[in-house]
C-alpha cells in the first residue's frame, strides 16, 4: 500500500483565498484524522471520522474550517476564507478502528503558507 | 480525560551516548501507549508501542516498558546516532468502547546528535 497519500505537499496562498487539503486514506481503514500542526501548539487534533461519519469536531478552530469525507477513500479539510494564522503543517492520518491496539499512519502532511 | 505529558526539549546528545525521553500518563484504565518520530520535513511514523501492562515495545535499538504502577512509558536507547535526529512522540489509545479511537499525543522532544 502507498500509505496515507496528501496533497499538495506545499500550498502558497492569499489570505482570503479558499484552501483545500486532500486525503487519500490507506485502504480498508475506516477511521481517518485531520491534525494541525505549529511550533506554539505542537501537534492538535482538528476532527475524526469514523466509517464516513464525524465523530468528534471540537478541534475545529472555527467556523472557517470545514471537513468532508464523501466515502471511504477520500477526505478533504477546507479553509475559507483563509488568514495568516492558519498557517501549518496539516496531517492527514488513517487507522483501523476495530482493535484497541491499532496505531495511526500518518501522511507526509501538507505545508500551508499563508501571505 | 486523557493525557500524555512528555520530558521537555530540546535534548542534544553526542554520537554513541545513551537516550532518555521519559513519558507519563494519565487515562482511565490501561490504554495502548506509542512512541512516534518525525524526521525533517516528514510526517509522523510509529517506532513501537505497548498494549499492556508490563509489554516492552522495541524497534531500531529503542525501548520503552509499559510501566502500569508509575503510569510512564519512558524511551530509551543505548547508543544514539546522528540518523536518530527527530522530534519524538509519546502518544496513548484509551480504552474506549467508542468506535474509533484518538490519538493523544504529548508535546514532542527534539532530539539533536551531534557526531
Amino acid at each position: 500500500d502507498a500509505g496515507v497519500i496528501q496533497s499538495p505537499r506545499h500550498e502558497v496562498t492569499e489570505m482570503g483565498q479558499e484552501v483545500t487539503l486532500r486525503c487519500k486514506p490507506i485502504s480498508g481503514h475506516n477511521s481517518l484524522f485531520w491534525y494541525r500542526q505549529t511550533m506554539m501548539r505542537g501537534l492538535e487534533l482538528l476532527i475524526y471520522f469514523n466509517n464516513n461519519v464525524p465523530i468528534d469536531d471540537s478541534g475545529m478552530p472555527e467556523d472557517r474550517f470545514s471537513a468532508k469525507m464523501p466515502n471511504a477513500s477520500f477526505s478533504t479539510l477546507k479553509i475559507q476564507p483563509s488568514e495568516p494564522r492558519d498557517s501549518a503543517v496539516y496531517f492527514c492520518a488513517s487507522s483501523y478502528g476495530g482493535t484497541m491496539n491499532t496505531e495511526a499512519f500518518f501522511g507526509q502532511g501538507t505545508r500551508l503558507t499563508v501571505v | 480525560g486523557n493525557s500524555v505529558t512528555q520530558m521537555e526539549g530540546p535534548v542534544t546528545l553526542s554520537e554513541e551516548a545513551f537516550l532518555t525521553i521519559n513519558c507519563t500518563y494519565t487515562a482511565t484504565g490501561y490504554p495502548s501507549l506509542f512512541w512516534y518520530v518525525q524526521y525533517p520535513g516528514e510526517g509522523l511514523q510509529l517506532l513501537l508501542k505497548a498494549t499492556k501492562a508490563d509489554d516492552k515495545g522495541s524497534n531500531k535499538g529503542f525501548e520503552a516498558t509499559y510501566r502500569k504502577e508509575t503510569t510512564s512509558f519512558h524511551l530509551e536507547k543505548g547508543s544514539v546516532q546522528v540518523s536518530d535526529s527527530a522530534v519524538y512522540f509519546c502518544a496513548l489509545i484509551p480504552i474506549s468502547s467508542g468506535s474509533a479511537r484518538q490519538l493523544t499525543f504529548g508535546s514532542g522532544t527534539q532530539l539533536t546528535v551531534l557526531p
